[in-house]
């Protein structure tokens, strides 16, 4: 079974600054996949990045990019440069990715990130 | 392209009545899924269809039921409502596409159920 642990019920940056939302992951599968999402208050989910368990690249989105520390089971996500529209509730996931695996999400109870003046 | 949509945005039922939330989307995607939203646990996997015709259970399908219509649409069935399924609940969709390594899952905008 996939675990997906988000240790930060709720965060506070201050604008333009980096934020590191944490997330680690517990799996017994070789291929998997990382994913963040963004909830804001008005309720959507919003993909912002993934990052594959075989990738040696840490991915990058714009002002987002993913900690990828394999050996360690952890993926956090690092927002550089935050604006108050950042402020929502963060959510990581896990994709397990072995053959038949139905392309299943596994998501974290999530950190609320609240981006201040 | 609407993306994918759900209907209603909001509902109250009594204990005991029985609703289907729709779901569909215009993406031509394969598999659809079902999760509820709770405060402080996430979304959790409720089921899904891997593709039209086949569906499977996920983390938490006691209470209801699933039916994948034809490929657009997958719709979610409560039998008999009770207080415990008082949630947010998200239909999402996703396609396993040549070339592309994310295939994310794309999501609607989400039912407010409140079962009194």
């Amino acid at each position: 079974a996939q675990k997906i642990t988000q240790t930060q019920p709720g965060m506070f940056v201050q604008e333009k600054e980096a934020v590191t939302l944490d997330c680690t992951y517990d799996t017994s599968d070789q291929s998997y996949g990382l994913f963040w999402y963004k909830q804001p208050s008005s309720g959507e989910m919003i993909f912002l990045i993934y990052q594959g368990s075989y990738d040696e690249q840490n991915a990058t989105e714009g002002r987002y990019s993913l900690n990828f520390q394999k050996a360690r089971k952890s993926a956090n996500l690092v927002i550089s440069a935050s604006q108050l529209g950042d402020s929502a509730m963060y959510f990581c996931a896990m994709r397990d990715e072995e053959a038949g695996g139905g392309n299943k999400l596994t998501f974290g109870t999530g950190t609320q990130l609240k981006v201040e003046l | 392209n609407a993306g994918v949509t759900q209907t209603p945005k909001f509902q109250v039922l009594k204990t005991g009545q029985s609703m289907t939330l729709q779901c569909a989307q215009d993406m031509n995607h394969n598999s659809m899924y079902w999760y509820r939203q709770d405060p402080g646990m996430g979304l959790r996997l409720i089921y899904y269809s891997a593709s039209e015709g086949t569906t499977d259970k996920g983390e938490v399908p006691n209470g209801y039921n699933v039916s994948r219509l034809n490929k657009r649409e997958f719709s979610l069935r409560l039998e008999s409502a009770a207080p415990s399924q008082t949630s947010v609940y998200f239909c999402a969709s996703s396609e396993r596409l040549a070339g592309s390594r994310s295939d994310e899952q794309f999501f609607g905008p989400g039912t407010r159920l409140t079962v009194l």
